[in-house]
């Protein structure tokens, strides 16, 4: 079974300029999560989808990061403007419903200079 | 808000030694509790999920054992091997997962 996969898996940008990441979740998985992993901390819920439907964006700074899940399959995550403090790790993770396994991406590492 | 901690914040052990991993958290209202390994510039890897009426979950030299009562979870790998050396994360799930820091593990050969 294919896992979870993420591009990019590095990206350096100018602070102000914007990015986009990609996730494709395992196939059938009905719930997909966006994480972001500041170094040395855990991970910190972003936003979660069910099928193509928001669940949670409440800790998703809103003015500068958008998601979406067209079809109810793939996501982008976009930041823009980027600034200093977004650099981190941002992690994809998808599980067949909500409240079950969530398996993980490789995950996308920013830096913003 | 569920607060997360995670004690030891590292461990190093020689290779054979029994690892205990410790977990709080302060809702016990929660679902589940997964156990994730991170490996250096990797994504997560799920270890177990332990539900909130079980009290232990087993998998291979992995025992993860679950007070929900005391908000509490362990994590125990026996005869560690250098293999398991890497960071290991707790995350309780109330309505969604909220992680700590994590310890980070090493195992001299």
């Amino acid at each position: 079974e294919a896992g979870v996969a993420q591009s990019p898996r590095y990206k350096i940008i100018e602070k102000r300029q914007s990015v986009a990441f990609w996730c494709n979740p395992i196939s059938g998985h009905a719930t997909l999560y966006w994480y972001q992993q500041i170094l040395g901390q855990g991970p910190k819920l972003l936003i979660q989808f069910q099928n193509n439907g928001v669940v949670d964006d409440s800790q998703l700074p809103k003015d500068r990061f958008s998601a979406e899940r067209l079809k109810g399959v793939d996501s982008t995550l976009k930041i823009q403007p980027a600034k200093l403090e977004d650099s981190a790790v941002y992690l994809c993770a998808s599980s067949l419903v909500s409240q079950e396994t969530q398996y993980f991406g490789p995950g996308t590492r920013l830096l913003v200079l | 808000k569920q607060e997360v901690t995670q004690i030891p914040a590292a461990l190093s052990v020689p290779e054979g030694e029994n690892l205990v991993l410790n977990c709080s958290f302060t809702d016990s209202a929660i679902y589940n509790l997964q156990w994730f390994r991170q490996d250096p510039g990797k994504g997560l890897t799920s270890l177990l999920l332990i539900q909130s009426s079980q009290r232990e979950q087993t998998s291979g030299r992995l025992n993860a054992s679950l007070d929900k009562s005391s908000g509490r979870s362990t994590l125990y790998i026996a005869a560690s091997q250098p293999g398991d050396s890497a960071t290991y994360l707790c995350a309780p799930n109330d309505y969604k997962l909220s992680f700590g820091a994590g310890t980070t593990v090493t195992v001299r050969a």
